[in-house]
């Protein structure tokens, strides 16, 4: 069954607290990607994975954190987190770095940092 | 820079019509270019991609796109809409640096009127 998982799906916290958010993948995919989405801005890329402790900076990586350490589970992390950080975060995956390749989404992660 | 714009950030469609989603890309080179759509509290779905060859590209629920290198375009085309195509799309293009991702636009929301 072709999903990408993400939890938690809804999560408030305060001001300078950590922020843990995970993702998972039952297709063996090699590539994971974060994404946040905010109004008007579409999808911004946050980090690349292309395999087991193999990440990259994307656009606006400032802020954030990744851990992968199994191929089928890609973290993201926010230490210390900001109001502007606020946003509904997708997790993606892909088969490898092909250029044609699909991405596969979850189904979001709401983070309200308060 | 290299990216994909979406000029309409919204069109209103009746059910039935036909529609077009606007799409122009700037990239060096051959680009790939896809088209998904999220619908409420959803991930991101593929709809079609376009690899170098024919123009037109179908995709599901009776979705085409046509790529244009002289207008740098890949707009995105439905014959009859119906009403559960409401939905927020939007198009992406493979990028290739130092690995590969997409870069996406900033969404077009289709609203179906009666």
């Amino acid at each position: 069954d072709m999903k990408v998982t993400q939890m938690p799906r809804y999560l408030i916290k305060r001001m300078g607290e950590n922020v843990l958010l995970e993702c998972g993948q039952d297709m063996s995919h090699e590539t994971m990607y974060w994404y946040r989405q905010d109004p008007g801005l579409g999808l911004q890329l946050i980090y690349i994975s292309y395999d087991v402790d193999s990440n990259s900076e994307g656009d606006i990586p400032k802020g954030y954190r990744v851990s992968r350490k199994k191929r089928e589970h890609f973290s993201l992390i926010l230490d210390s987190a900001k109001t502007n950080q606020t946003s509904v975060y997708f997790c993606a995956s892909s088969l490898s770095q092909g250029r044609g390749n699909t991405l596969y989404f979850g189904e979001g992660s709401r983070l309200i940092v308060v | 820079a290299q990216s994909v714009t979406q000029p309409d950030a919204r069109v209103t469609v009746s059910e039935g019509a036909s529609l077009q989603l606007r799409c122009k890309y700037s990239y060096f080179g051959t680009p790939y270019l896809f088209w998904y759509v999220q619908y409420p509290r959803q991930g991101l779905q593929l709809l079609l991609k376009y690899y170098p060859g024919d123009p037109v590209v179908q995709g599901v629920n009776g979705f085409e796109a046509e790529f244009s290198k002289s207008n740098s375009s890949f707009h995105l085309r439905k014959a009859s809409v119906h009403w559960s195509d409401w939905a927020v799309y939007f198009c992406a293009v493979s990028m290739k640096d130092s690995g590969t991702y997409q870069r996406f636009g900033t969404g077009t929301k289709l609203q179906v009127v009666p």
